[in-house]
């Protein structure tokens, strides 16, 4: 079975700083893995996806993730973060094990990322 | 285009009521999953509709839980005799045809259910 760790429930980063959201994984076989942002009372948006590509994955708003299979790990950077960036960051493993092939995401307890000016 | 449509946006009812969710998916999505959000338990996998195959209904927390897809397209999630643990967000997705579990899902906004 899958799981997401991602470690800090709350990330606090000044505006133009590094954002750096960490997320490890656990998947019996090469996992896709997912990052979804949430803003207050929205569903969840895709921001970028890891399906065994590049393992530097490029999504919106310059968000970026690398994909290290030595370290279980599929973190999430922005160089410069925007005072719209706050918001709550999820990362997601989608179940494909086993013949089941189907998508079914399991999904970290999430980051809430605040930035101040 | 036209994304999830989620409704209500927002229900109250007392418990011990029953409830209906509704999701209509994105034109052409054949996946379908519902997801419950909650404080104490995050996000968490309900129900998986591909198609015309059986419905996974592995994460369905109790009997008191169904849904149902019709015609392939819209969806109803229903609760009967709510209880107070079952306040939560519930998020419906659609995704086109997953044979690898691949393709990203897309979210409505959800239903923000309160039982009293």
């Amino acid at each position: 079975a899958q799981s997401v760790t991602q470690l800090g429930s709350h990330v606090s980063v000044s505006e133009g700083a590094l954002v750096l959201l960490r997320c490890n994984y656990s998947s019996s076989v090469p996992p896709y893995l997912f990052w979804y942002v949430q803003y207050p009372n929205q569903g969840l948006q895709l921001l970028l996806k890891y399906t065994s590509a590049a393992t530097l994955v490029k999504g919106i708003n310059g968000f970026e993730a690398e994909f290290k299979k030595s370290e279980t790990s599929f973190h999430l950077t922005k160089p410069s973060a925007h005072m719209s960036d706050a918001a709550e960051y999820f990362c997601a493993v989608s179940d494909h094990a086993g013949g089941t092939s189907y998508g079914k995401l399991t999904f970290g307890q999430g980051t809430i990322l605040t930035v101040h000016p | 285009g036209a994304g999830v449509s989620q409704s209500p946006s927002n229900k109250v009812t007392e418990k011990g009521k029953d409830v209906e969710l509704r999701c209509d998916p994105i034109s052409g999505h054949t996946a379908l999953y519902w997801y419950r959000q909650s404080l104490g338990q995050g996000l968490e996998f309900l129900i998986y509709f591909q198609g015309n195959s059986a419905p996974d209904k592995s994460g369905l927390p109790s009997d008191r839980f169904s849904a149902e897809r019709t015609g392939g397209s819209v969806s109803t999630l229903t609760i009967q005799r709510t209880q107070q643990e079952d306040s939560a967000v519930y998020l419906c997705a659609s995704s086109l045809v997953s044979d690898r579990g691949n393709q990203p899902q897309h979210f409505g906004d959800g239903t923000r259910l309160s039982i009293l």
